[in-house]
């Protein structure tokens, strides 16, 4: 595996509570990213980080924030979690601008109920 | 803006049958081609990319040829296996601006004995 572990692995939470997920990696790469994955929208960007404290908004970016004080940890929080919300979240890393693709974690499965 | 159409699923074979999955795309300039697999319960990993038109990629016997008269990269295999069966994702980077994935929206793959 490329060392990028997310957790945690499944969680149940309620709407309206706060929850943060994890991206850790032990390959140095300056880009990380978290993405969702929805039947019949594939995978969706929602956040990146370009390097530590530099990050941007991917296309569903409404209700969630990240933060990255390391390199090697890039955070995804739910400021206040809706059945919406409900998905599947990876995470991944490149060394480059992604020219050879990204490695991905295993994911996140988030339930809101 | 840059997107990726894949054939919808389920696609249901019998093993050692032969298999495509169609998949086009739209990009401005020639972005980076890729397919990735995503086996139950588990992240996506990279299976195959092409660079520039005409490449052809290929690992674990699948294949796909970057054609650009065509904005294609169709994915095939001659004989597929029942340990084949999974989701499978095209997805392209396209080489202007800042270099995040496009994924299209998955293609499941149930092959049987």
């Amino acid at each position: 595996d490329a060392g990028i572990t997310q957790s945690p692995r499944h969680k149940v939470t309620e709407t309206g509570t706060p929850v943060t997920l994890r991206c850790h990696q032990t390959e140095n790469h300056r880009y990380m990213y978290w993405y969702r994955q929805d039947p019949g929208h594939g995978l969706r960007l929602i956040h990146y980080s370009y390097g530590v404290k530099d990050t941007d908004k991917g296309e569903v970016s409404d209700g969630y924030s990240v933060s990255r004080s390391k390199t090697e940890d890039f955070l995804l929080t739910l400021e206040s979690a809706t059945s919406s919300q409900t998905s599947v979240y990876f995470c991944a890393i490149s060394e480059s601008t992604g020219g050879n693709g990204y490695t991905f974690g295993s994911g996140t499965r988030l339930t809101v109920v | 803006g840059n997107s990726v159409t894949q054939m919808e699923g389920p696609v249901t074979l019998s093993e050692e049958a032969f298999l495509t999955i169609n998949c086009t795309y739209t990009a401005t300039g020639y972005p980076s081609l890729f397919w990735y697999v995503q086996y139950p319960g588990e992240g996506l990993q990279l299976l195959l990319k092409a660079t520039k038109a005409d490449d052809k990629g290929s690992n674990k016997g699948f294949e796909a040829t970057y054609r650009k008269e065509t904005t294609s990269f169709h994915l095939e295999k001659g004989s597929v296996q029942v340990s084949d069966s999974a989701v499978y994702f095209c997805a392209l980077i396209p080489l202007t601006g800042f270099q995040k994935l496009v994924f299209g929206t998955g293609t499941r793959l149930l092959v049987s004995p």
